[in-house]
């Protein structure tokens, strides 16, 4: 099955960048999804499709993909932004799954 | 926008059953691919089953024979029976919706706990 990696924790300082990876067997050939998870509530998406982003979440979001690793950055990053932070894609090889890294939480200092 | 509610979790012992179901409102659901997604104590997102438009389902290699994933359209629902749990299927379940085939999560519950325990 298929495997994503990401690091446990990143940490930033406010108004500094956050990048945080997501390892794959030749990801970029795949379409990657960015969920926000702060604790005790549900995930909310962040990024679609790589780098898209919905109507409702900052321009400071942004994403990229390409060989084996995708990265959402964050920049000019803030306090409510710590949270944790999850890569997801389809892996549709031998049927349709969801497939979740990790995650990775970010620690604002 | 949509919104997802989840009812069903609970206590049962290992070995028993617990049907979740997940009511929509401000959509179709007829029109949306839906999925469950659990999360463990303390732990990361697990993707569970995914049920298409028109009715194909697909499994989580961790519990596939035992969790059956169904909608009922007319009523706007989702639901996910899951029979022979097991501590390890302790998690807060959430269910979630997409567009399209690939598409990613864009509206979530606010999930329903299930506890396994003797």
């Amino acid at each position: 099955s298929y495997v994503l990696t990401q690091p446990p924790s990143v940490s930033a300082a406010p108004g500094g960048t956050a990048k945080i990876s997501c390892g794959g067997n030749n990801i970029g050939s795949k379409t990657v999804h960015w969920y926000q998870q702060k604790p005790g509530q549900a995930p909310i998406l962040v990024i679609s499709y790589d780098s898209d982003r919905p109507s409702a979440i900052p321009e400071r979001f942004s994403g990229s993909n390409s060989g084996n690793t995708a990265t959402l950055t964050i920049t000019r990053v803030e306090a409510g932004d710590e949270a944790d932070y999850y890569c997801q894609v389809w892996d549709n090889v031998i049927d349709h799954r969801g497939v979740f890294g990790g995650g990775t939480k970010l620690t604002v200092l | 926008e949509g919104q997802l509610v989840e009812s069903g979790g609970g206590l049962v012992q290992p070995g028993g059953s617990l049907r979740l179901s997940c009511a929509a409102s401000g959509f179709t659901i007829s029109t949306y691919y839906m999925s469950w997604v659990r999360q463990a104590p303390g732990k990361g997102l697990e993707w569970v089953s995914v049920i298409y438009i028109v009715g194909t389902t697909y499994y989580a290699d961790s519990v596939r024979g035992r969790f059956t994933i169904s909608r009922d359209n007319s009523k706007g629902t989702l639901s996910l029976q899951m029979n022979s749990l097991t501590t390890e299927d302790t998690a807060v379940y959430y269910c979630a919706r997409q567009l399209d085939y690939g598409d990613a999560f864009d509206v979530w519950g606010q999930g329903t706990v299930v506890t396994v325990s003797s």
